[in-house]
């Protein structure tokens, strides 16, 4: 079945930057818009980035905007995510998502998530 | 931006009924989605469109949306149920997709 799988994540200073990578396996990438969410210590869900199945079509949460820059590779199937000038907000399970087909705007298959810790 | 709404926790004993609740802003007129997300996991899809069922979900799980509030039902509740539940939509005026606060199903 489809695989989604997040890594890069750790602890990183305030202030620092960090790479996410989603390698995704067992379905076509191209055909797939993909979206980053993220949850917070003991919060809810936070949609953090959504990006077009060519890469054309991006959009950002205001919370991350002109911090995050989200990106792919289609030739090897990998969603990546930039995070830049972090802060201890930032703080979260990163999940790297799957956009539905057939059924608009819904996340059909999650990664098991990567945390990132900000933090001095 | 738009809103999404949801009770902070609901509970119910084993074999009832359990209703959540999504409100929003004319959210009949867009397209809900559930998730349902047990401690130390990813969420999992459980409803889409509404009302449609991703394969393996059992039938058990239904979802409804109408005027300001969409409700996810849980029908003969079970122990296995017990989970953060959120509603999910796509606000087209921000291009933003939208997170209720999520609501902790306990079953008592």
């Amino acid at each position: 079945q489809v695989q989604l799988v997040e890594s890069g994540g750790g602890l990183v200073k305030p202030g620092g930057s960090l790479r996410l990578s989603c390698a995704a396996s067992r379905f076509i990438f191209s055909d797939y818009y993909m979206n980053w969410i993220r949850q917070a210590p003991g919060k809810g869900l936070e949609w953090i980035s959504q990006i077009s199945s060519s890469g054309s079509s991006i959009y950002y949460a205001d919370s991350v905007k002109g911090r995050f820059t989200v990106s792919r590779d289609n030739a090897k199937n990998t969603l990546f995510l930039q995070m830049n000038s972090l802060r201890a907000e930032d703080t979260a399970v990163y999940y790297c998502t799957r956009e539905a087909l057939t059924a608009e705007f819904s996340l059909d298959n999650w990664g098991p998530g990567s945390l990132v810790t900000v933090s001095s | 931006s738009y809103v999404l709404t949801q009770p902070p926790s609901v509970s119910v004993a084993p074999g009832k009924t359990a209703r959540m609740t999504c409100g929003g802003n004319n959210i009949g007129s867009k397209s809900v989605h559930w998730y349902q997300q047990k401690p130390g996991q990813a969420p999992v899809l459980v409803i889409y469109s509404d009302s449609d069922r991703p394969s393996g979900i059992p039938e058990r799980l239904s979802g409804s949306n109408s005027g300001n509030t969409a409700t996810l039902t849980i029908s003969r509740v079970e122990a296995g149920d017990e989970a953060d539940y959120y509603c999910q939509v796509w606000d087209s005026s921000s291009d933003h997709v939208v997170f209720g606060g999520g609501t902790k199903l306990t079953v008592l």
